[in-house]
């Protein structure tokens, strides 16, 4: 069956600029978690979804940062005013439920010029 | 609050040897579940094990092995005959009550032939 998947794959916006970067889950998957990877570090958690319940955004590094999972499947990420230090990998990745094993997509390589 | 800590950031063996990727971990909670993943140069995050908090029991899968031990809240990952395969980054990873997940920043791994 198909796995999460992310677009674009990569992105390259000026400094200043809004981006948006989307998730699809797999199909089913009440829980939906948004993480940062900058280069060669670990995985930040951004922000984290399960069903209808209001997101858990304790990870979101500014108000910049904002995300919505629509139908409670689709979930986007908006970043606002991109500044250099967002460049990064962006993963998304879903669970059947919270206390299961995640399953990630491919990420979204932001490079802010 | 959940943290996990990976100590080793690199480790370097040769083909054929055994090699122990140490995690560990704090949390209030009374239940809560850990993780290990790996991240090949591929990039996709691969899930290897979920363990909860009641079950200390090791597991073995094939050349993987993990000792969990609440005593001194460790969760440590063991590959006997190492290959150039295993060679990846490996994450620790938290959830617990909230589901909250979090990562430890990783262990990179590279077996030479």
């Amino acid at each position: 069956g198909a796995g999460v998947s992310q677009s674009p794959s990569n992105k390259v916006t000026e400094k200043g600029k809004d981006v948006e970067l989307r998730c699809d889950p797999i199909s089913g998957h009440t829980a939906l978690y948004w993480y940062r990877q900058s280069l060669g570090q670990g995985l930040e958690f951004l922000i984290y979804f399960q069903g209808n319940s209001a997101p858990d955004k304790s990870g979101l590094p500014s108000d910049r940062f904002s995300a919505e999972r629509t139908g409670g499947s689709v979930s986007t990420l908006t970043i606002q005013r991109t500044q250099q230090e967002d460049s990064a990998v962006y993963l998304c990745a879903s669970s059947l439920d919270p206390i299961t094993e995640q399953y990630f997509g491919p990420g979204t390589r932001l490079t802010v010029t | 609050a959940q943290k996990v800590t990976q100590a080793q950031t690199e480790i370097s063996v040769v083909e054929k040897e055994d090699v122990t990727l140490d995690c560990v971990y704090e949390t209030r909670d009374t239940t809560y579940y850990l993780f290990w993943y790996k991240q090949p140069p591929s990039g996709e995050l691969v899930f290897l094990i979920r363990r909860n908090s009641f079950d200390e029991q090791n597991e073995i899968s094939g050349r993987y092995s993990w000792n969990f031990q609440k005593s001194t809240s460790s969760f440590n990952f063991t590959i006997t005959a190492s290959q150039v395969v295993d060679s990846a980054v490996y994450f620790c990873a938290l959830s617990g009550y909230n589901n909250d997940m979090r990562f430890g920043a990783g262990t990179r791994l590279t077996v030479k032939p």
